[in-house]
């Protein structure tokens, strides 16, 4: 399974843009990267997926380089709501038994 | 649409006692997967359940054992709790189905789990 290190916490202010990098570097062939959001008392949520290049959604835009070894995901001019932990994951879900190993994720703190 | 569902939400146990947890999921969904996460961790993969059968198993002891019932529902036991085991113990739905696409979790809200 890819192990994935991401920053343990990051800073920002209401209107900016937030960018969390995830490094993967032994993320193999089949393997997608998969970005969740977690609030305090509550289940991961699903934010974005991709395999290579961009994705872009309502929520945030996940780039992601040619040689795949890492992964950022971008949320536009974030709220205050979205103070959270974001989580990054490797792995391929289709594969038999596939168990999807979070990390410690990256804690937001939006301020006002 | 539901989405996963899980009960009960807050469960309080002392050591040594035996406790179950159920998980609904997602309405088309046929695979279950268990987390625990203990405060301020990130979740930990106990283990998952597809076909009524376990696939796959995370570093978790014996204790901890499951089910999946024809309807795709899931119960998590846990035998002879130990304080350590208090956690949010998260179930997550997902489709094995479909082997063209790369499915997403979905997750309940959890059952907070306190051993006394």
């Amino acid at each position: 399974l890819a192990k994935t290190t991401q920053p343990i916490s990051m800073d920002s202010y209401e209107g900016q843009e937030v960018n969390i990098t995830c490094s993967h570097n032994n993320i193999a062939t089949n393997d997608y990267i998969t970005w969740y959001q977690q609030f305090p008392s509550q289940g991961p949520r699903f934010i974005i997926q991709g395999y290579k290049t961009k994705v872009t959604n309502e929520v945030a835009s996940l780039f992601i380089p040619a040689d795949r070894k890492s992964s950022t995901l971008s949320l536009p001019r974030v709220s205050l709501s979205d103070t959270a932990v974001y989580y990054c994951l490797v792995g391929d879900m289709q594969a038999a038994g596939n168990k999807l190993t979070f990390g410690g994720g990256t804690r937001v703190l939006v301020k006002p | 649409d539901a989405g996963v569902t899980q009960s009960p939400t807050h469960l309080i146990k002392t050591r040594g006692q035996q406790v179950t947890l159920r998980c609904s999921p997602k309405s088309g969904h046929d695979t279950v997967s268990w987390y625990q996460q203990a405060l301020g961790q990130g979740p930990q993969f106990i283990f998952q359940y597809y076909e009524e059968e376990e696939r796959q198993r995370g570093n978790f002891p014996d204790r901890f054992s499951g089910h999946q019932f024809p309807n795709y529902s899931s119960e998590l036991n846990v035998n002879a709790l130990l304080l350590g085991d208090s956690a949010l113990y998260l179930c997550a739905s997902s489709f094995q189905g479909d082997p063209t696409t790369n499915e997403k979790l979905f997750f309940g809200s959890g059952t907070q789990l306190s051993v006394l």
